[in-house]
């Protein structure tokens, strides 16, 4: 079956513009994360979705970062007034809801020039 | 809060030879302990797990880890290396006590290199 697939593949912005990037997770797997990737390092954590619960949005780094789903389907992420500083690769995983493995997606190279 | 270190930002080692990647962790509660591997532009995969039972987990590829609660380590190891499983490999833990979901956190990640 299809997995975890993520768009733009990869996106250059100017600093200060608004980006939205887009996660489209396995079907039925009710929990989506979004993780970030900085050059060298480990994955952190921004926000979680489990079904019509709040979302956990302990890892978003600044009110610049906001993101949304819609039910238990697409997810966006989006960054308002980009700096140069946001650019990462950005992941976004799936998992069923009771399941402890995340599925991940290959990621959104952000570059902000 | 739980944290995750990988000592070693390389491994190189032979192909024939085993190989260790190490994990250490810190938690609170039970840890659930989990590798990925990540190839050049592509997204981390799901290599195995550890919840309870057995220390000693078996999962993808041939890969092996063992659980080792009183030194909280989490290595990954495989008998036989092969230059295809020259990669990027993170560790991760959940804690088991918290009611944050399935959030990971996860270590810096060792890149694994494999040399005829």
């Amino acid at each position: 079956g299809a997995g975890v697939s993520q768009s733009p593949s990869n996106k250059v912005t100017e600093k200060g513009k608004d980006v939205e990037l887009r996660c489209d997770p396995i079907s039925g797997h009710t929990a989506l994360y979004w993780y970030r990737q900085r050059l060298g390092q480990g994955l952190e954590f921004l926000i979680y979705f489990q079904g019509n619960s709040a979302p956990d949005k302990s890892g978003l780094p600044s009110d610049r970062f906001s993101a949304e789903r819609t039910g238990e389907s697409v997810s966006t992420l989006t960054i308002q007034r980009t700096q140069q500083e946001d650019s990462a690769v950005y992941l976004c995983a799936s998992s069923l809801a009771r399941s402890y493995e995340q599925y991940f997606g290959p990621g959104t190279r952000l570059t902000v020039t | 809060a739980q944290s995750v270190a990988q000592p070693e930002d390389q491994v190189n080692v032979a192909e024939g030879n085993p190989l260790t990647v190490k994990c250490t962790y810190s938690v609170s509660g039970n840890p659930y302990l989990f590798w990925y591997v990540q190839y050049p532009n592509r997204g981390l995969q799901f290599l195995l797990k550890y919840i309870t039972g057995d220390n000693l987990v078996k999962g993808s590829y041939g890969f092996e880890a063992e659980f080792n609660k009183s030194q909280t380590s989490f290595h990954l190891k495989k008998p036989s290396a092969l230059v295809s499983d020259s990669a990027l490999y993170f560790c991760a833990v959940r804690d088991g006590l918290t009611g944050g979901g399935n959030k990971l956190t996860f270590g810096t990640g060792t890149q694994l290199k494999v040399e005829l």
